[in-house]
């Protein structure tokens, strides 16, 4: 079945340290994003791409860092800059670029800095 | 740039009854949609809807793009409707990227 693969699902970083989440779609599409979600409010973008070899910041994108190297591939490192990364993190995926199009949404990786 | 704002920000039913999540948005917008979060964390789109009315089952949403407002009725609800529902929208000024609402949190209960 196609879909979001995001992996893991639960992530605990220690202070100072980078990590990279994992996110893959076998969907073919072009288009991918990186939400954050902080408890009782909706999604803030991050990071997108709408081809492979380009990404343009989102609203929060100050800390993080992304590639798209690989169509089906657009992993998030949240960077030791990040002050504060606990939080839900989601990855989506559209046909090609412009929000008219449906999103589907990865299962989305848990970040608890330790 | 845009605000959006959702009310009520919760929302506790019986199962069987019926609901009215609103969705007020400051700017004219070109695309405007419903999500719904289950309790894990999925999220899946419920309606592409800029403006009209749209219905899938027992949920219907209905957009007025001229008093910039949204409605997302659902109907008969189930303890499977339980989760938070999103309200996002876009134009030009948010390079169409979507904005999100903080979201109706809803449960229902058996």
């Amino acid at each position: 079945d196609g879909g979001i693969t995001q992996s893991p699902k639960y992530l605990f970083r220690k202070e100072g340290q980078n990590v990279t989440l994992s996110c893959e779609q076998n969907l073919n599409h072009d288009a991918m994003y990186w939400y954050r979600q902080d408890p009782g409010q909706g999604l803030r973008l991050i990071y997108y791409s709408q081809i492979v070899n380009d990404f343009q910041k989102g609203d929060i994108a100050e800390g993080y860092s992304v590639s798209r190297e690989k169509k089906e591939s657009f992993p998030l490192t949240v960077t030791s800059a990040q002050k504060n990364p606990t939080a839900f993190y989601l990855c989506a995926s559209t046909t090609r670029t412009g929000a008219n199009y449906g999103y589907t949404f990865g299962s989305g990786t848990r970040l608890t800095v330790v | 740039g845009i605000q959006v704002e959702q009310s009520p920000p919760d929302l506790i039913l019986q199962e069987g009854a019926n609901s009215t999540l609103r969705c007020n948005f400051s700017d004219s917008v070109n695309n405007l949609q419903w999500f719904h979060q289950n309790p894990w964390g999925q999220l899946i789109n419920l309606f592409y809807i800029p403006s009209g009315t749209k219905q899938n089952g027992r949920l219907s949403a209905t957009t007025v793009a001229t008093e910039r407002y949204s409605l997302l009725y659902i109907s008969s609800s189930q303890t499977t409707d339980s989760g938070v529902y999103f309200c996002a929208v876009s134009s030009m000024d948010s390079n169409y990227q979507l904005i999100w609402g903080a979201g109706t949190k809803l449960i229902i209960k058996p």
